[in-house]
């Protein structure tokens, strides 16, 4: 069964410094989305991306938050300075064209 | 925007009865509203999902209600065994061409208790 990928697993870094997140969502579908969940709270929208551009995003994804599709296949999340707050575990979703979305397994950002 | 509220935050059943949560949300225009069962380290994944034209739908053991005019539907669980112990969480979108965010609830944990 097709399913969403996400690496790393696990991401430590120092505050101040990029990271990039990647994801690759199942290979036919065509809307992309990052969400976060810091620890023990609940699920929150990023942004999502269709077409090779941002179709929305939240007020929690600042000039800092990047995206971007470089091929055919990956989808990443770049954070240009990270800061204490952004850690949390980041998913990414994907879906064919109607409403299901399918997230991979997350990535745990720990800045420090 | 939508904010969707989850109740309860735990929730402990004996193997075998059943087991329900429920959900409200606030924007009347959402059509689209899924369930996720999220196991500890793992990404969410979708177990259910009602749409707006549906008021109740059901798989094998998973059952989801959705009541339009007061704005909540429910997750029902029967025959509870062991693996259904997780995080549950609701969700609401106003899904359209696929490029609908999801709301998120709080989650609810769910214990099965042998």
């Amino acid at each position: 069964e097709p399913e969403v990928t996400q690496t790393p697993s696990h991401q430590v870094t120092q505050m101040g410094q990029e990271v990039i997140l990647r994801c690759v969502p199942i290979s036919n579908h065509l809307y992309f989305y990052w969400y976060r969940q810091i620890l023990g709270q609940k699920v929150e929208f990023l942004v999502s991306f269709y077409n090779n551009e941002i179709s929305e995003k939240s007020e929690i994804f600042d000039d800092q938050f990047s995206v971007e599709r470089p091929d055919g296949s990956n989808f990443t999340l770049k954070i240009r300075s990270t800061k204490l707050e952004d850690s949390a575990m980041y998913f990414c979703a994907s879906t064919l064209a109607g409403d299901e979305q399918y997230f991979g397994p997350g990535t745990r950002l720990t800045v420090t | 925007g939508e904010n969707v509220e989850q109740h309860p935050s735990t929730l402990s059943v004996q193997e075998g009865d059943s087991a329900v949560i429920k959900c409200t949300y606030s924007d009347s225009a959402s059509n689209y509203f899924p369930w996720y069962k999220q196991e500890l380290g793992k990404g969410p994944q979708l177990i259910i999902d009602i749409r707006s034209n549906v008021g109740e739908k059901k798989d094998q053991r998973i059952a989801v209600t959705l009541n339009k005019t007061a704005k909540h539907f429910s997750l029902h669980i029967t025959e509870t065994q062991p693996e259904d112990s997780a995080v549950y969480f609701c969700a609401a979108s106003k899904a359209n061409f696929g490029n609908e965010k999801l709301t998120f609830g709080t989650g609810t944990r769910l214990t099965i208790i042998p």
